[in-house]
């Protein structure tokens, strides 16, 4: 069982578009990171929200972190061919003193032109 | 400046064989940690290092999964007697501090691959 879900697991659209990503979990976490992944390369972190009903703005990137604090979304818009690439979310546990990180399966999104 | 290293980038082991991976992280950075990364899958949390003490290592699938920091800087990921669902992306992170909403900064990963 997935403690993070992320959907959809796949996306392909055409320039211009707008997408939203979903990162759900019945568990509380402490705050929320959303990491990008290119092939051949490791995450790179995109935002960390921490507190409940924050939300963060990232050029054409909208970042929400539910007021409970167990899910978060990631809006994209008017997508380039350059925001192709995998996208992360993952969260730390509110037990947890340090930074351990639990990732969602994460979503593969393809922008064409 | 430099970003976290990992070394080697591929590896290919065949099965029974042991292997060991490095990671070079971010000068000064206190926290480590080891992640393992299935194809088409979310990285999952392996071990925890906060300077040279291993404090959380959890996340290591059997005892044949090993890792050290021993003098707080460079970690090795050491997997003994290989078997096929150990094929994976191994990922290294550092943290400047231990504080858990710090950034984590990630290495290129190293792919095993075990036939």
């Amino acid at each position: 069982t997935q403690l993070l879900e992320q959907s959809p697991q796949f996306l392909s659209i055409q320039e211009g578009e707008n997408l939203t990503v979903y990162c759900n979990s019945s568990s509380v976490f402490s705050s929320l990171q959303w990491y990008r992944q290119e092939p051949g390369e490791g995450p790179v972190l995109l935002v960390t929200v921490v507190t409940g009903g924050e939300v963060k703005k990232l050029k054409r990137l909208t970042f929400q972190f539910g007021d409970a604090r167990k899910d978060s979304s990631l809006h994209i818009t008017a997508a380039q061919p350059g925001d192709t690439g995998l996208y992360l979310c993952a969260g730390v546990r509110g037990g947890t003193s340090y930074g351990k990180l639990t990732f969602g399966q994460g979503t593969i999104l393809t922008v064409h032109p | 400046g430099a970003g976290v290293s990992q070394s080697p980038r591929y590896k290919v082991a065949k099965r029974g064989q042991d292997v060991a991976l490095r990671c070079d992280p971010i000068s000064g950075h206190v926290s480590l940690f080891w992640y393992q990364q299935a194809l088409g899958q979310g990285p999952e949390f392996l071990t925890y290092f906060q300077n040279e003490a291993q404090l959380d290592k959890s996340g290591l699938p059997s005892d044949r999964f090993f890792a050290e920091r021993p003098e707080g800087s460079v970690s090795t990921l050491k997997i003994q007697r290989t078997q096929q669902e150990d094929s994976a992306v191994y990922l290294c992170a550092s943290s400047f501090h231990k504080n858990r909403n710090n950034e984590q900064f990630f290495g290129p990963g190293t792919r095993l691959t075990v036939l």
